[in-house]
């Protein structure tokens, strides 16, 4: 299947800094992407969704000033997350979308302190 | 109540046991995903399907529409099947909402 990678697997920052995390489809052309979090012992939830060129689409209850996406390109998705605090120490995981299938990355563990 | 539920939450099985994971949902939907993550993390998609049954090597999907019933059954458990299995659906523009998982445990 379609490989989609994100760099960094996991990262330690500290309260107040800002943590950038990518996403990047391989061996595809992900017109979409997708963001996720995922808290200890609970399912995914969707945060938002990407298109190529255009403005992410926030779930509700997701702050875009806080997590900021960035869809520059059909490989490439970013994830910032601004003034990072501990509540938001999660997992989070990314997927893209070329056509019907979705093919998801090996996630992002971020741990701020 | 959630949209997706899942049953059971946990499952133990022997090696070479017969396993089913059943899911609900209470949406309209355009496809739904089986999908496994393992203790590190990553999420393996399994099956998408909108209707009927799918097979991949020990791995079987159905799904009823009518029913909005699903079920994923593992032939022939291995202990490098434990994982947690995920159902989500599909609804509008790829948006997938999940269950909440179904720990599963094959002992050797």
């Amino acid at each position: 299947g379609a490989v989609v990678s994100q760099h960094p697997s996991w990262v330690i920052c500290k309260s107040g800094t800002s943590v950038k995390i990518e996403c990047r489809s391989l061996d595809f052309q992900a017109t979409t992407m997708f963001w996720y979090r995922q808290f200890p012992k609970q399912s995914l939830m969707l945060m938002a969704t990407s298109n190529e060129g255009s403005k992410a689409t926030y779930e509700q209850g997701v702050e875009k000033d806080k997590f900021l996406i960035n869809h520059a390109s059909l490989t490439l998705s970013t994830l910032t997350v601004t003034s990072a605090h501990p509540e938001d120490s999660s997992f989070y995981i990314c997927s893209g979308s070329g056509s019907r299938e979705q093919y998801f990355g090996p996630g992002t563990r971020l741990t701020v302190t | 109540k959630n949209e997706v539920e899942q049953s059971p939450q946990n499952l133990t099985a022997q090696e070479g046991e017969f396993i089913t994971i059943n899911c609900s949902y209470s949406v309209g939907i355009s496809a739904l995903h089986w999908l496994q993550q393992h203790p590190g993390g990553g999420i393996v998609s399994l099956f998408m399907l909108s209707s009927g049954k799918k097979k991949h090597g020990r791995l079987i999907a159905t799904i009823n529409i009518q029913e909005k019933h699903s079920s994923l059954h593992i032939t022939a458990s291995h202990p490098r099947d434990s994982a947690v299995y995920i159902c989500a659906v599909e609804t509008s523009g790829s948006r997938l909402t999940f269950g909440e998982g179904t720990q599963l445990t094959v002992n050797p």
